[in-house]
């Protein structure tokens, strides 16, 4: 099993181009969520999806859209990329939503630079 | 103010030395989460507690509810110990969402 995948592992972009990160999870989990990590502050979750074809915001959605396409993926998009999107991106997955206490699996991780 | 503090940020140690790191957090939660994030930058999850004391090997992961207090012990640190280590928690209002607040981290450095 390769747990949590995310694709590219590093991406350059100037202002206003767009991309989209992949994530993908074969656990058979049903929740999966994007964060994003900055130098002196905690991981930040942009967007949670509960399960497949759901999806809720997190604390810093702006500048963000997401796609659960499917139960095992999960893609986080920039439309217009801004310099304040520079961050290391981290896709996770977690089990049941209906159990109280679930342990997220994350994957390697996105540094994205917009210059 | 955060609504997960940790302490201390920074924390270097001498190989063999017992380490504890604190996590205090300010709102009524469901579970707490330490994880582990290597220098390469992958994360992995060491302990989810609601209550009481675990532990895996040499790491130790404690929870008291009433305080709002966790720590996480290491024994006979190494030096492939060497990582930052993040407390989260499963606030009470994100029941069913888990929507996990995350502490800033401490880097611990083991020297040889």
């Amino acid at each position: 099993n390769a747990g949590v995948t995310q694709t590219p592992k590093f991406q350059v972009l100037k202002t206003g181009q767009s991309m989209t990160l992949q994530c993908a999870q074969d656990m058979n989990h049903n929740s999966m969520y994007w964060y994003r990590q900055d130098p002196g502050m905690g991981l930040r979750l942009i967007y949670y999806s509960a399960s497949e074809g759901t999806t809720d915001k997190g604390e810093v959605p702006n500048g963000y859209n997401v796609s659960r396409l499917n139960k095992r993926e999960f893609s986080l998009r920039l439309e217009s990329a801004a310099p304040s999107q520079t961050s290391v991106y981290f896709c996770a997955s977690s089990g049941h939503a209906w159990r109280s206490y679930n342990e997220q699996f994350f994957g390697p991780g996105t540094r994205l630079t917009v210059l | 103010k955060n609504e997960v503090e940790q302490s201390p940020q920074n924390l270097t140690a001498q190989e063999g030395e017992f380490i504890t790191i604190n996590c205090s957090y300010s709102v009524g939660i469901s579970a707490l989460h330490w994880l582990q994030q290597h220098p390469g930058g992958g994360i992995v999850s060491l302990f989810m507690l609601s209550s009481g004391k675990k532990k895996h090997g040499r790491l130790i992961a404690t929870i008291n509810i009433q305080e709002k207090h966790s720590s996480l012990h290491i024994t006979a640190s190494h030096p492939r110990d060497s990582a930052v280590y993040i407390c989260a928690v499963l606030p009470l209002l994100n029941f069913g969402n888990e929507k996990l607040t995350f502490g800033t981290g401490t880097r611990l450095t083991i020297i040889p």
